[in-house]
């Protein structure tokens, strides 16, 4: 199935707000609250940082959250610090063949 | 202290098989969902399929299904990855991770094995 669609970079000044777009369709994102956020540094292994929609594993920063609308969800990084520099990547469970799909990722850059 | 631990780097010929390893420690391996990511070079994570240890149900994204095997052995808590003839563009780095303790999210991941498959 086609992956969930990501911009591919944004970037923001340390102390700003940014927000990664996740875009799916109403079989995924739309349908359900299964919306994962992971953090990948490079040559590093992904990291969970968004389970079900908006809920933070223990020991994530509350910096990080999560959210939808409709067909879209977003993750939204406030307070922007340089260690936040990374690719971040989305998945949603969808219904198509009932099991997950990933975003195409979006690299975040720290001016 | 949970964790995965993913069999060593492989370099490997087009045609040949190849049999990758993921063995979990400090929970019940049978009570989890284990699954498997691929990783292209300088691409992004690709969701290829998920095996339940406890009753060895698999599951495999369209992308993947007849491609790979997904086995796992629960008197050593590992789970496996297979091929049956590897091709160049199998060329990767692949993670398992674990799902079920949040739902639907990978809380736990190896710490990746890189395939090389090159003639």
């Amino acid at each position: 199935q086609s992956a969930l669609t990501q911009p591919a970079s944004v970037s923001g000044s340390p102390g700003q707000s940014i927000t990664i777009s996740c875009t799916g369709t109403s079989s995924d994102i739309g349908g359900y609250n299964f919306v994962s956020w992971y953090q990948q540094h490079p040559g590093k292994t992904p990291k969970l940082l968004i389970y079900e929609l908006n809920n933070r594993p223990s020991g994530v920063s509350n910096r990080f959250s999560g959210s939808k609308s409709g067909n879209t969800a977003s993750l939204t990084i406030s307070g922007l610090q340089a260690e936040d520099e990374a690719d971040y990547y989305c998945s949603s469970y969808t219904n198509t063949n009932s099991l997950e799909v990933f975003g195409g990722g979006t690299k975040l850059t720290v001016l | 202290e949970v964790q995965l631990v993913q069999s060593g780097a492989e370099v490997k010929k087009p045609g040949e098989s190849l049999k990758i390893s993921c063995k979990a420690s400090g929970y019940s391996f049978t009570n989890y969902w284990i699954g498997w990511v691929r990783q292209m070079p300088g691409k992004g994570l690709e969701w290829m399929g998920i095996i339940y240890p406890g009753d060895s149900d698999a599951k495999y994204s369209p992308s993947f299904q007849g491609q790979v095997t997904i086995s796992a052995d629960t008197s050593s808590s590992t789970a496996y990855l297979q091929w049956s003839s590897l091709e160049a563009s199998d060329t990767a780095v692949y993670y398992c991770a674990r799902m079920g303790y949040y739902q639907n999210a990978f809380d736990i991941w190896g710490q990746g094995t890189v395939v090389t498959v090159f003639s």
